[in-house]
């Protein structure tokens, strides 16, 4: 069984930071993996999909790798702004349609 | 261009009564994915429908729970009868293409769910 973890739970750093958040799920078959942004009240919003044969992926300041054979993605948010604030889920798909999610990690980017 | 819309917004009923929660896809979208949200066990997928049908319900909770999509613009989950436990946020996703595109799902706003 999928089980997709993330690491820390809860991040808060200072405006401008580079950050890094984890993310590890325990199988390898996946078809590709996925992060998204939530914010409160509201729901999920793509912002990066890392496909299985892909080794990263870019969009703006943030930047996802995935690594199949240890199990692990990373998501670099560079300079980054109080507007990241937000809770980041990583998810990975199984199957035919299935997401596996993780419970995410919030981000509190102070001023 | 309209995102997925997702009614009621929020919903407060008590244990035992019918609660159905609605879901319009983004046009021209034929995956439609039915999660819950819930800070023990996170987001959980609970059905999906490919064009219409449902492929996959295996993450529906229990015989309570049912889901619908009688067209391609309109999905209903139904729970009944509820459960203090099935207080959650349920979202509505939606998804181009099928089988293995790799394009991401749309999430509408969600429902938050209160049963007393």
């Amino acid at each position: 069984k999928q089980e997709v973890t993330q690491i820390p739970a809860a991040l808060s750093v200072p405006e401008g930071e580079n950050l890094v958040l984890n993310c590890s799920f325990t199988d390898s078959a996946i078809y590709n993996l996925q992060w998204f942004r939530q914010d409160p009240g509201k729901g999920l919003t793509s912002l990066l999909l890392i496909q299985s044969s892909q080794r990263e992926q870019t969009s703006g300041r943030l930047n996802a790798s995935l690594d199949k054979s240890s199990g692990r993605s990373t998501l670099y948010i560079a300079a980054s702004q109080p507007g990241d604030s937000a809770t980041y889920l990583c998810a990975a798909r199984i199957g035919s349609e299935k997401l596996v999610f993780g419970k995410g990690t919030k981000l509190t980017v102070n001023p | 261009d309209a995102g997925v819309i997702q009614s009621p917004r929020h919903e407060v009923t008590e244990m035992g009564q019918e609660v159905t929660l609605r879901c319009k896809p983004i046009s021209g979208h034929n995956s439609l994915f039915w999660y819950r949200q819930t800070m023990m066990r996170g987001l959980e997928l609970l059905i999906y429908f490919n064009n219409n049908v449902p492929i996959d319900d295996s993450g529906m909770p229990e015989d309570r729970f049912s889901a619908k999509m009688p067209n391609a613009s309109f999905s209903t989950l139904k729970i009944q009868p509820s459960e203090p436990r099935d207080s959650a946020v349920y979202f509505c996703a939606s998804r181009p293409g099928a089988g293995n595109s790799n394009q991401p799902q749309h999430f509408g706003d969600g429902t938050r769910l209160s049963i007393l």
